[in-house]
C-alpha cells in the first residue's frame, strides 16, 4: 500500500507568478483535501475533492483552486501569489465510508520572493 | 465557531519524565478528536484518535481520553524518550463526510537525554 506523495518538495516563486503542486493519494482513498501550515502555525483546511468536486472550502481566496483527477490524484493551483502564500503545502486522502482519519502526505514547502 | 487551543511550548523534558500537553476545544454537534505528531521536515502522522466522549485513544504509549464535560483532549505518555521530540497537533473534525479538520496551533516536546 502506498501512501500519501507530494511534488515537488520545495520550489521558489516570485511574487505575482502561478504554482501547481501535485498530491497522489493513498491507494484505495477516494477524497483528498488541502491544508496550508505556515511556520510554527498549525495547519489550515483550504479545500476538499471527492468525486472530482470540491465539497468544502475553508477561508481561502478563489485564487486558490484544485483539480481531482479520476485516478484519485489531485493538483493545488494558486494564481498571483503574494508574499503570504509561503508555506508549508499539505495534501491528505482519504476514504468517504471509511476511517475517520486522513492520511497526510509530507508536503510541499514553497517559498515565494 | 469550531476552535482548538493547545499549550504552548516548546515543552522541556529530561527522557523517561511523564508528559501531558493540554488541548481543549471548542465545537458545535459532536467532533471527532485526534492528535497528530510532525517530526522535523516531515508531514503529520496521526497519533492518536477518539470518535465519542468517554472513548480513550492510545498508541505507541500515547493516550488521550475524550472528555466532553471539560470539552478536553489532554496527550499524556508515561516515560518519554528521545525520540519523542517532535511537534504535536491537537485537532478536531465535525463534518461528517468530510474531511475538514481543525488545527492547535502545536506543542513542541524537546526530550533531553
Amino acid at each position: 500500500e502506498t501512501g500519501v506523495t507530494q511534488s515537488p518538495t520545495h520550489l521558489i516563486k516570485t511574487r505575482g507568478q502561478q504554482v501547481t503542486l501535485r498530491c497522489s493519494s493513498q491507494s484505495g482513498h477516494n477524497t483528498v483535501s488541502w491544508y496550508q501550515q505556515a511556520l510554527g502555525q498549525g495547519p489550515q483546511f483550504i479545500f476538499q475533492y471527492y468525486r472530482e468536486e470540491e465539497n468544502g472550502r475553508g477561508n481561502f481566496p478563489p485564487r486558490f483552486s484544485g483539480l481531482q483527477f479520476p485516478n484519485y490524484s489531485s493538483e493545488l493551483n494558486v494564481n498571483a501569489l503574494e508574499l503570504d502564500d509561503s508555506a508549508l503545502y499539505l495534501c491528505a486522502s482519504s476514504k468517504v465510508g471509511g476511517n475517520t482519519e486522513a492520511f497526510f502526505g509530507q508536503g510541499t514547502r514553497l517559498t515565494v520572493v | 465557531g469550531n476552535s482548538v487551543t493547545q499549550m504552548e511550548g516548546p515543552v522541556t523534558l529530561s527522557e523517561e519524565a511523564f508528559l501531558t500537553i493540554n488541548c481543549t476545544y471548542t465545537a458545535t454537534g459532536y467532533p471527532s478528536l485526534f492528535w497528530y505528531v510532525q517530526y522535523p521536515g516531515e508531514g503529520l502522522q496521526l497519533l492518536l484518535k477518539a470518535t465519542k466522549a468517554d472513548d480513550k485513544g492510545s498508541n505507541k504509549g500515547f493516550e488521550a481520553t475524550y472528555r466532553k464535560e471539560t470539552t478536553s483532549f489532554h496527550l499524556e505518555k508515561g516515560s518519554v524518550q528521545v525520540s519523542d521530540s517532535a511537534v504535536y497537533f491537537c485537532a478536531l473534525s465535525v463534518d461528517s463526510g468530510t474531511y475538514k479538520y481543525i488545527f492547535g496551533t502545536g506543542t513542541r516536546l524537546k526530550v533531553l537525554a
